[in-house]
């Protein structure tokens, strides 16, 4: 089956860090995404993963350890439009192609 | 900047009816998608589609729900018989490749069933 766990909220203080932790347990891998969602807009994308290791983008930085099922967002310097939801999503293979499996998202509170 | 479009940005109908939601993908891209996102809950992806076809679909896109690409431009998700539990925010999406593609998310259709 699939399942991707990650926390349902969080709250972080202003210019400090937060890491969003997310595991994973699909029957294929071929990747993973974070994406950022705002209420009620559409999700928007932050950074891939396919091999282990760190990405760093910015105040955005991800990272994937494809052994242990396991990656975290880390932001920097927080801000208070980065009041979102996180979404982490698995490319799973699929019989034709890749499906990407969404986790539930972690809310992200700012505080100033 | 490119951006994929949806129409409309909401859409009201009564259980029973069938709905067409439309999206223009970025115009260069190749595989389009589409995800539906119930209120309060994940994003869930329906289906993909690639060179006039789908490629993958997942459990909840049955026979209900169809795709089509009827020009160039245009990239449509059709409900043919609608039920309350079809009430949702239905993302197109499109990217220029598959792998580490970003998929560019579309505004969204809000869905209501009544």
């Amino acid at each position: 089956g699939q399942n991707i766990d990650q926390p349902t909220e969080m709250t972080a203080t202003e210019g400090a860090i937060v890491q969003i932790n997310c595991t994973y347990q699909t029957s294929g891998f071929n990747g993973l995404f974070w994406y950022q969602q705002h209420a009620g807009e559409a999700p928007t994308f932050l950074s891939y993963n396919v091999l282990d290791g760190l990405e760093e983008k910015g105040r955005f930085s991800s990272f994937l350890s494809r052994s242990k099922g396991y990656s975290y967002l880390l932001l920097k310097e927080l801000q208070m439009k980065d009041s979102a939801s996180y979404l982490c999503a698995v490319r799973d293979l699929g019989n034709r192609d890749d499906k990407i499996i969404f986790g539930k998202g972690t809310r992200l509170h700012i505080l100033p | 900047e490119p951006e994929v479009t949806q129409t409309p940005s909401h859409q009201v109908t009564q259980m029973g009816q069938e709905v067409i939601l439309r999206c223009v993908p970025i115009s260069n891209h190749l595989y389009f998608y589409w995800y539906r996102q119930i209120l309060g809950q994940k994003v869930e992806f329906l289906v993909s589609f690639y060179n006039n076809e789908i490629s993958e679909k997942s459990e909840i896109f049955d026979d209900q729900f169809s795709v089509e690409r009827p020009d160039g431009s245009n990239f449509t998700l059709k409900i043919r018989s609608t039920k309350l539990e079809d009430s949702a925010m239905y993302f197109c999406a499109s990217s220029d490749g598959r792998g580490q593609s970003e998929q560019y998310f579309g505004p969204g259709t809000r869905l209501t069933v009544t």
